[in-house]
């Protein structure tokens, strides 16, 4: 079964500073998918990035990108430029061949005015 | 984008009624939808999967006599938590995916349910 880590339960950033969530996961297959989905307190999920296992190139999107390492199963999230609208849980979530989405624990992050 | 909406939002119920919680693709047809559950500052965990037209699949400890899945349209999946118990309490998520090929599910706001 895939598994998704995130070890960072709580992440603080300054507003306008950088911060890297980490994630990581285990699996045995070799074409998947990878997310971060933000969790605001309202509970609805938004997805902030995206990454197919067999793209090499990290995604970008706009201040969010990720550090996809593929053997290292490692997908960091970057946030660069961070505003206090950032605030908010994340998730880390894969997704594999037959369709299941799985999520890491969640790290949840506060910004600093 | 695509909009998934979920009815309630949130819902108070007593011990040992059933409660209906319905999910909804509204601009897009749904061939799979997703049902998750999520405790306070946890994680989702996916309850169980279903593709329209076919009984639903359920995650292991998953009790597929309480917790009923209908997936009768692409458009509309419902789940009944039946003879709810205080432990049934908790948030539940829905989501939907346009195609087996689609690489993103779109979420439900999500419903609460308290159980007293």
């Amino acid at each position: 079964a895939q598994t998704v880590t995130q070890s960072q339960p709580e992440m603080s950033v300054q507003e306008a500073e950088t911060v890297t969530l980490s994630c990581t996961y285990d699996t045995s297959e070799s074409d998947y998918y990878l997310f971060w989905y933000k969790q605001p307190p309202s509970r609805q999920m938004i997805l902030v990035i995206r990454q197919e296992a067999y793209k090499q190139q990290n995604a970008t999107e706009n201040r969010f990108s990720v550090n996809f390492q593929k053997a290292a199963k490692s997908f960091s999230l970057k946030i660069s430029d961070s505003q206090l609208g950032d605030a908010a849980m994340y998730f880390c979530a894969y997704r594999s061949r037959n369709n299941d989405m799985r999520f890491g624990a969640g790290t949840r992050l506060t910004v600093k005015p | 984008g695509a909009v998934v909406s979920q009815h309630p939002s949130r819902v108070i119920c007593k011990s040992g009624t059933s409660v209906k919680i319905e999910c909804r693709s509204l601009d897009f047809q749904a061939t799979t939808m997703f049902w998750y559950r999520q405790f306070p500052k946890k994680s989702l965990m996916l309850m169980a999967t279903s593709n329209e037209g076919s009984k639903a699949t359920y995650e292991q400890g998953v009790e597929k006599d309480k917790f009923l899945i209908n997936h009768a349209s692409l458009t509309l999946s419902t789940l009944t938590v039946t003879s709810a118990h205080p432990e049934d309490s908790s948030f539940y998520i829905c989501s939907a995916r346009p195609g087996r090929s689609y690489n993103e599910q779109f979420f439900g706001p999500g419903t609460r349910l308290t159980v007293l």
